[in-house]
């Protein structure tokens, strides 16, 4: 069946530098979706990716789309204690139904 | 700005009992989902619905699962016969268009409990 996966499962940055979450599916996807979810909190939308090999910008957050819409990558940069979180992916085959991926746990140090 | 309200916060019930979760999806939204998160683990499709009926489900919604909309503001999400692995985070969400195309607004969750 359809499986997600994100990598790496947990990211202990220092704050100010980097860092990337890797999402992949088994399957083509129509779109993608990007949620960060704070410790003992829901779901908080971020991004939505559409078209093959789309880049999106949101301040310091870049979203990323494969050529092939099988993969995705979330990218920070010169990340901040308030980007702790785990950060997750939520691909649309087709339909109403989002498989979310297993989540990139981020902790920054400061 | 308009949220996704959903009681109770925490429900504790014996296994075998039915359960019933609630949510209030944001007003104008058409679009209405669950998903549960058994704690630490990913966040896990269960259903979505739209126009008065089920549009899509997972593996995990067999008969023991059952949404309704019984009016005009709120969206149910009943457990039959409860057992202990029920026991995670339920997740209402709602979106103004279907397909991946509008953004999921995610409720603060009903953590269920079963003993």
């Amino acid at each position: 069946g359809q499986q997600v996966m994100q990598i790496p499962q947990y990211q202990h940055v220092q704050e100010g530098e980097d860092f990337t979450t890797y999402c992949n599916s088994s399957t083509t996807l129509s779109n993608i979706q990007w949620y960060k979810q704070r410790p003992g909190g829901h779901p908080v939308f971020l991004i939505q990716l559409v078209k093959s090999g789309e880049v999106k910008k949101q301040k310091r957050l870049t979203f990323q789309f494969g050529e092939a819409k099988k993969n995705s990558s979330l990218h920070i940069t010169a990340t901040q204690t308030t980007d702790v979180g785990t950060y997750f992916c939520a691909g649309n085959p087709a339909g109403n139904q989002f498989y979310f991926g297993t989540g990139t746990s981020l902790t920054v140090i400061p | 700005e308009p949220e996704v309200t959903q009681t109770p916060s925490h429900q504790v019930t014996q296994m075998g009992q039915e359960v019933i979760l609630r949510c209030v999806p944001i007003s104008n939204h058409l679009y209405f989902y669950w998903y549960r998160q058994i704690l630490g683990q990913k966040v896990e499709f269960l259903v979505s619905f739209y126009n008065n009926e089920i549009s899509e489900k997972s593996e995990i919604f067999d008969d023991q699962f059952s949404v309704e909309r019984p009016d005009g503001s709120n969206f149910t999400l009943k457990i039959r016969s409860t057992k202990l692995e029920d026991s995670a985070m339920y997740f209402c969400a709602s979106s103004a268009g279907g397909a991946g195309n509008q953004p999921q607004h995610f409720g603060d969750g009903t953590r269920l409990s079963i003993l």
